[in-house]
């Protein structure tokens, strides 16, 4: 069975430029969430879905973070404009359906996101 | 909200046991612990859910004390590959909406 995949692994990109972050779960997970670390500091969570619906965004930083789960499959999260502080580790983890809370979410290896 | 994690860091010989402790100030529904090495994805470990348990397996196990809201990771007999970051992700509300605490560095040397 495939893992969490993330795309890309790396990218380096100029403030004010967009970039796309490309995440597929694990076939058949209803659960997608998006987490990132900023260099030194704890994983902090962004958003989930279940399915194609957004369940919870209380963690996206401001506007310029927009996900999508077209179809209840990959999702994607576009930074636009890209802003200095926005560098860090996107992690994708995705975790099969009900009872959320006591489920194993598997992480994917994270997209590395530098401004300058 | 986050949960505190303590020690911060933490140096081992091979063979000697650790315990890092995880504190919420908030009810809990799940603790979820998870390792880290340098550039690579976090790896599953454990989840603890309310109703005080404790689970294991191998030489690493875990405790919830949910009157305290605390977790309490134990790793026996360390082996180098314990080395990382190990980090505990608590849920207040069955959604699996993570809140993880700032991180231990655990390091273990022959």
């Amino acid at each position: 069975e495939a893992g969490v995949t993330q795309f890309p692994s790396h990218s380096v990109i100029e403030k004010g430029q967009t970039v796309t972050l490309r995440c597929d779960p694990i076939s058949g997970h209803d659960n997608l969430y998006w987490y990132r670390r900023v260099m030194g500091k704890e994983i902090k969570f962004l958003l989930h879905f279940v399915k194609e619906s957004k369940q919870d965004e209380s963690g996206m930083p401001n506007n310029r973070f927009l996900a999508e789960r077209t179809g209840g499959t990959y999702s994607t999260l576009k930074v636009q404009p890209a802003e200095l502080e926005d560098s860090g580790v996107y992690f994708c983890a995705s975790s099969l359906r009900r009872l959320a809370g006591a489920e194993e979410q598997y992480f994917g290896p994270g997209t590395r996101l530098t401004v300058t | 909200q986050q949960p505190v994690q303590s020690p911060q860091a933490v140096i081992l010989r091979e063979g000697e046991d650790a315990v890092i402790n995880c504190s919420s100030s908030k009810a809990l529904y799940s603790v979820h612990w998870y390792r880290q090495k340098h550039g690579e994805a976090p790896v599953f470990l454990m989840i603890l859910l309310k109703g005080g348990e404790q689970k294991g397996h191998d030489k690493i196990s875990a405790s919830f004390n949910e009157k305290k809201q605390q977790s309490s990771l134990y790793l026996t007999a360390s082996q180098l590959s314990y080395s990382g970051t190990y980090f505990c992700g608590t849920d207040t509300s069955n959604t699996g909406k993570l809140i993880f605490g700032q991180g231990t560095t655990l390091q273990v040397k022959p």
